[in-house]
């Protein structure tokens, strides 16, 4: 099973900041990219980015994605205090789909 | 707009078995596959399998293969989840998630099943 460890575990930023977060993959990935969600207390959590760059409908530009291999980043520019939440990397290249053990982010 | 409604908290004794509903309301399950993902306390995301409702087509976690059974109702558009043996460890929420190539488009809001003697 490909396991993806996250880093780091947790992280504090002023709003405007850039937030870069990390997601790697024990095995390569072989061109595909992870899909990031954000998981906030009390919600279910939502799809943020997948692929190159696809974002579903309502989610901002600022989440970015990139990386290749074993090493993805997904990076949140101009943080807004309402991106407080755990951010979690997710592979579904090979069964079983797994995900990272997340990020928090604190703002 | 689709959203998935789940059912409401259960408590199960060890030994027992689960069984947890998943609606598609707003939306048919179109070429959509439903899967479960829980999540105990402190732990992260677990992938437990899926189901093409339209084909009926399942796929399984290794791991869950042999207590995880998927069923669907096509008239309520609703998909069920019924996890046996149930141990302490299966103490966690379930999610069901609406997926396409392999990535949860969209999110239940949880099930909360404790498993407890």
């Amino acid at each position: 099973e490909i396991v993806l460890t996250q880093s780091p575990d947790a992280m504090s930023l002023s709003p405007g900041e850039r937030a870069t977060l990390s997601c790697r993959a024990s095995q390569n990935l072989g061109g595909k990219f992870v899909a990031w969600y954000q998981h906030k207390r009390g919600q279910p959590p939502r799809l943020l980015i997948y692929g190159a760059s696809t974002r579903p409908t309502g989610i901002t530009d600022r989440f970015t994605n990139s990386g290749s291999e074993t090493d993805f980043t997904l990076t949140i520019s101009r943080l807004e205090p309402e991106d407080s939440a755990v951010y979690y990397c997710q592979q579904n290249v090979s069964s079983p789909w797994t995900f990272g053990q997340g990020t928090r982010v604190d703002i | 707009q689709a959203q998935l409604e789940q059912s409401g908290p259960e408590v199960k004794k060890p030994g027992s078995s689960v069984k947890v509903s998943c609606k598609t309301v707003g939306d048919t399950f179109g070429s959509y596959s439903i899967h479960w993902v829980r999540q105990a306390a402190g732990q992260r995301p677990q992938w437990m399998g899926g189901i093409v409702p339209i084909l009926g087509s399942t796929k399984f976690a290794q791991r869950f293969q042999g207590r995880l059974s998927l069923n669907v109702d096509e008239s309520t558009t609703t998909v069920y989840m019924n996890l046996s043996s149930l141990t302490p460890e299966d103490t966690a929420i379930y999610f069901c998630v609406r997926v396409r190539l392999g990535v949860a488009l969209l999110w239940g809001r949880g099930t909360l099943v404790t498993v407890s003697s």
